[in-house]
């Protein structure tokens, strides 16, 4: 089957611009995650979704970012007035039930900010 | 605060020579563990988990990894690794439904021929 997707697979944006990545989760899996990797660095929690709500999003860092998922699948991350420290790779990941099922990984979408 | 440390950076090991990579994690009650892999360009892969139970969890791909309260260590084992096993490795640790889950730094293995 298929498995977590995320679009688009690399961003380049300018210091100020605003940003949407989006992730497909697997058919069926009701909670989903965001994580940022920077480079060297292991991946860094940003929000938990249970269904449509966000369950934990203590791991956003400011109030820039931004998390949607309207419908309990898809759901999109927001950057607004991108900063060149936002520069990184944005993971997603789904699982059928947190904590104790296998969480899958999408791809990442690798943002860039000049 | 819930924390783990990968002590190597860096692994360099011999293809058909066995591996240990260290895990030390940090939390307040009983932690759920993990080891996932990343090949280039790949996304992450779960490897193992360790909720409860047999403390010595085998996993996918030959490996194995071993709780030790006591120690507060989880490291990851493989008897002999093959040149596909060259990536990067990493530990994590969650726990209530509330918890995040934590990830360490990572450890890349080199294998050599």
């Amino acid at each position: 089957g298929a498995g977590v997707s995320q679009t688009p697979s690399n961003k380049v944006t300018e210091k100020g611009k605003y940003v949407e990545l989006r992730c497909d989760p697997i058919s069926g899996h009701t909670a989903l995650y965001w994580y940022r990797q920077s480079l060297g660095q292991g991946p860094e929690f940003l929000i938990y979704f249970q269904g449509t709500g966000a369950a934990d999003d203590s791991g956003l860092p400011n109030d820039r970012f931004f998390a949607v998922r309207p419908e309990g699948s898809v759901s999109t991350l927001k950057i607004q007035r991108t900063e060149r420290g936002d520069s990184a790779v944005y993971l997603c990941a789904s699982s059928s039930d947190y904590p104790t099922d296998t969480q899958y990984f999408g791809p990442g979408t690798r943002l860039t900010v000049l | 605060a819930q924390s783990v440390t990968q002590p190597d950076i860096h692994i360099t090991v011999s293809e058909g020579a066995s591996l240990e990579l260290r895990c030390n994690y940090s939390y307040g009650a009983t932690p759920y563990l993990f080891w996932y892999v990343q090949s280039p360009g790949q996304g992450l892969q779960l490897l193992l988990k360790y909720f409860s139970g047999d403390t010595l969890v085998q996993g996918i791909k030959g490996f194995e990894a071993e709780f030790k309260r006591s120690q507060s260590s989880f490291n990851l084992r493989k008897p002999s690794v093959h040149w596909s096993d060259a990536a990067e490795y990493f530990c994590a640790v969650g726990g209530s439904r509330d918890d995040k889950i934590i990830f360490g730094k990572g450890t890349r293995l080199h294998i050599l021929p």
